[in-house]
């Protein structure tokens, strides 16, 4: 299957500080990546998705000022949390559209973030 | 607005049992349904896949069903090992949204014991 890359695993941060996290498609170009993210004990919930070349669509409820989302290329899309907050700690994952094949996901998923604001 | 619910939320097994995981989802109108596992701290494992058409899936020792018109689907582990202990999510993706995001139940947690 297509291979989805997302760096850092883990990032420790201070509060008030900003973090990036990029999520590459490594063997196909994807037009459009979702950011998602997971408290304890919850779901994981769809925060944005990213279009190549143009603004990112927020759900509901998601900062857009706060989580700032960059689709530059075909194959990387970035997620920036600015002036983090410990609230802002979560496990956050992205996935990235695949070439339609049938039987095949639709999307698939880098190895996610794990966020910790001190 | 799809809702995808699973039970149980957690569940202890005896290594070797057979086991059913529960997923239901509010809106039929579904593309596919996904199972995952997702180990602590980790990303996620694809398991199986169900297009909307189709009725099962299977791989190795689990099989998967899908009843769009009841909203449900089950994961079924056979001859189970303590290996397979993790947190298993149901994720649907639905028409009408941008194809490939997923609505995720919070998932049932797995503990096989030796």
């Amino acid at each position: 299957g297509a291979v989805v890359s997302q760096h850092p695993s883990r990032v420790i941060c201070k509060s008030g500080t900003s973090v990036k996290i990029e999520c590459r498609s490594l063997d196909f170009q994807a037009t459009t990546m979702f950011w998602y993210r997971q408290f304890p004990k919850q779901s994981l919930m769809l925060m944005a998705t990213s279009n190549e070349g143009s603004k990112a669509t927020y759900e509901q409820g998601v900062e857009k000022d706060k989580f700032l989302i960059n689709h530059a290329s075909l194959t990387l899309s970035t997620l920036t949390v600015t002036s983090a907050h410990p609230e802002d700690s979560s496990f956050y994952i992205c996935s990235a559209r695949a070439p339609v094949a049938r039987g095949s996901p639709l999307a698939f998923f880098g190895q996610g973030t794990r966020l910790t604001v001190v | 607005k799809q809702e995808v619910t699973q039970i149980p939320a957690a569940l202890s097994v005896p290594e070797g049992e057979n086991l059913v995981l529960n997923c239901s989802f509010t809106d039929s109108a579904i593309y596919n349904l996904q199972w995952f596992r997702q180990d602590p701290g980790k990303g996620l494992t694809s398991l199986l896949l169900i297009q909307s058409s189709q009725r099962e899936q299977t791989s190795g020792r689990l099989n998967a069903s899908l009843d769009k018109s009841s909203g449900r689907s089950t994961l079924y582990i056979a001859a189970s090992q303590p290996g397979d202990s993790a947190t298993y999510l149901c994720a649907v993706s639905s028409y009408g949204g941008s194809q490939g995001n997923l609505i995720f139940g919070k998932g049932t947690k797995l503990s096989v014991k030796p």
